[in-house]
Parts: C-alpha cells; structure tokens; sequence
C-alpha cells in the first residue's frame, strides 16, 4: 500500500532564506505528483502538479522536483515570505484513476 | 478557474441529527471526493465517485453516505451525526486523472 511521508512536520525560518520541503513515497509506480498549500482552517490550494514523466515543474517562486526512481519529490522556495507561512502537503496518485495518497504534511512559519 | 464550493463554512448539530454537507463544481469533473481532516491524522478519504450515481468506498466509509444523483453536485450525509464526527469536511474534484481541487472546507461541530 501507497505511504507518503512529509519531513519535517514542522519548520521555522527566518524572512529571505531559501528553503526546501521534502515528500517521499514508497511505490514508485505513481500517475503524478500533487503539491497543495493548506491555510489554518481553510480548504487545500493546488500549487504544483508533476506527470510521472517530468521531472520538475516551476510556478513562480517555487518549484518541485521529482524523482521516481528514488520516490521523492522536493518543493523549493525561493526567498521565502512570511505569507508562504503554511502548511504544505504532497500528494500521490498512482496508476489508473485512483485517489490521492497524502502525506501529512510539513508546517511552514516565516519569520519576520 | 475551477471552483468548488461547498453549502457552509461552519455548521452545528446535535447527536442523532440527520446532517447534509453539499458540495457542488463547475468545471464538469467527472471525479469528485469526500474527505474529512482531523489534527493529527491528516486526510482521510470518506467517499469518492467516478460518475453520476457512482460511488466508492473510501478508506473510513462508516457513519457516512453520499449522494450523486448530478454530476457537478456530491452530496455527503451523516444518517446519525455522533460527536465524533465532529471535523473539517473538504470536499474535491478532479478530471481524471489530472489535477485535483478542493473546496473551502466545512467545520462541524456535533454537540
């Protein structure tokens, strides 16, 4: 069965650093690869979404890899905000049209 | 834009109520998700349907039906509402199967 893990589960920086998050699954048979940000008490904002195919994708100031092979994806964030204070969450969906397997999550705050 | 909504934001109800959580797309999904997120446990998938009238068993299905009876419309229902149910309810659509979006969540308190 499918598992995604999110390390850390929470992280602090400072304003301007450039940070990664990483997300890691264990069959490396998937479709593609989901990044979502997640405002306390909101709903899940698409951010990034990889095809089994690529191997990064690019929007903005962030960007996400992945690597099949090896099952794991990172998310980069350049230059970080105190409004990219979030939580993250990757997400996997394996072949044929099954759901997304989440991680739990990684808990980013930015510090002014 | 792909735009899922769902019928409140905050919700509260007694134990034993019949309760209804709507959650409508615009964008023509074929796919579309329940899921409830609980501190601690992350995301868990309640329901999910491929197609009008179609639904699937997701990974904690008890205490819960669901309703598609039109395809932009997913309809989630707690015959019985218990206090442990008590969560955020986010419902999700997808083409299939590409990229998924979620709605602003549904907080419910059961008293």
């Amino acid at each position: 069965k499918q598992e995604v893990t999110q390390i850390p589960a929470a992280l602090s920086v400072p304003e301007g650093e450039n940070l990664v998050l990483n997300c890691s699954f264990t069959d490396s048979a998937i479709y593609n690869l989901q990044w979502f940000r997640q405002d306390p008490g909101k709903g899940l904002t698409s951010l990034l979404l990889i095809q089994s195919s690529q191997r990064e994708q690019t929007s903005g100031r962030l960007n996400a890899s992945l690597d099949k092979s090896s099952g794991r994806s990172t998310l980069y964030i350049a230059a970080s905000q105190p409004g990219d204070s979030a939580t993250y969450l990757c997400a996997v969906r394996e072949m044929g049209n099954t759901p997304l397997v989440f991680g739990k999550g990684t808990r980013l705050s930015v510090i002014a | 834009d792909v735009k899922v909504t769902q019928s409140s934001r905050y919700l509260v109800k007694r134990t034993g109520e019949k309760v209804f959580l709507e959650c409508v797309q615009d964008m023509d999904h074929e796919n579309m998700f329940w899921y409830r997120q609980d501190p601690g446990l992350g995301l868990r998938l309640i329901y999910f349907s491929y197609d009008v009238k179609m639904k699937e068993k997701g990974d904690i299905p008890e205490g819960y039906s669901v309703s598609r009876e039109k395809k932009e419309r997913f309809s989630l229902i707690l015959e019985s509402a218990s206090t442990n149910q008590t969560s955020m309810y986010l419902c999700a659509s997808s083409l299939n199967p590409s990229e998924q979006f979620f709605g602003p969540g549904t907080r419910l308190t059961v008293l």
